[in-house]
């Protein structure tokens, strides 16, 4: 089946640990992105990457890093200094550009403790 | 940049009545404006887009309407049914650029 996975779906850490989410894809798209879901604010973009081996910054990219070394992954990672890291992580990927149907992951619920 | 704004947050309509959420985009160059549906505990999917050469699109129960002059569009839900129970997200962007999302609406169907 075509499709993008995340793993793992739920995670707990201990505060100052960091963490890796996991996204890949099989959809042969181009772009990738990472987007934090918090109660009342919509769906924040954390980061995203348009080709491989190149990414840039959302709106909320403090505390958080990626990588795009292969078209079909683009790991997630929530560092320590990330002050609020409790939250569901949704990533999505697209054809490319800003006007093409996003696919969205089953998401990854991270907790900490 | 594109700051996208969504009311209301919650939305309780009783079953077979209409719901309509509504969105104001600050961006004037903004083109693109989709909707995506989150069902309770699953990813968010697109349900339904419309692009600033056309004022209107309809997809059976479902419309969108665009007013690029006062910025603002508009999802509208006929007839509905339990199945529509979910958050919805409006969204914008303008030619390649990023989507923005606005902050998301709970709507409940009753029966």
């Amino acid at each position: 089946d075509g499709g993008i996975t995340q793993s793992p779906k739920y995670l707990f850490r201990k505060e100052g640990q960091n963490v890796t989410l996991s996204c890949e894809q099989n959809l042969n798209h181009d772009a990738m992105y990472w987007y934090r879901q918090d109660p009342g604010q919509g769906l924040r973009l954390i980061y995203y990457s348009q080709i491989v081996n190149d990414f840039q910054k959302g709106d909320i990219a403090e505390g958080y890093s990626v990588s795009r070394e292969k078209k079909e992954s683009f790991p997630l990672t929530v560092t320590s200094a990330q002050k609020n890291p409790t939250a569901f992580y949704l990533c999505a990927s697209s054809t490319g550009g800003g006007t093409g149907e996003l696919f969205f992951g089953e998401g990854s619920r991270l907790t900490v403790l | 940049g594109e700051n996208v704004e969504q009311h209301p947050s919650t939305l309780s309509v009783q079953e077979g009545d209409s719901a309509v959420i509504k969105c104001t985009y600050s961006d004037s160059a903004s083109n693109y404006f989709p909707w995506y549906k989150q069902e309770l505990g699953k990813r968010p999917q697109l349900i339904i887009d419309i692009r600033s050469n056309v004022g209107e699109k309809k997809d059976q129960r479902i419309a969108v309407t665009l007013n690029k002059t006062a910025k603002h569009f508009s999802l509208h839900i006929t007839e509905t049914q339990p199945e529509d129970s979910a958050v919805y997200f409006c969204a914008a962007s303008k030619g390649a650029q990023k989507l923005v999302f606005g902050q998301g609406t709970r709507l409940t169907i009753n029966p």
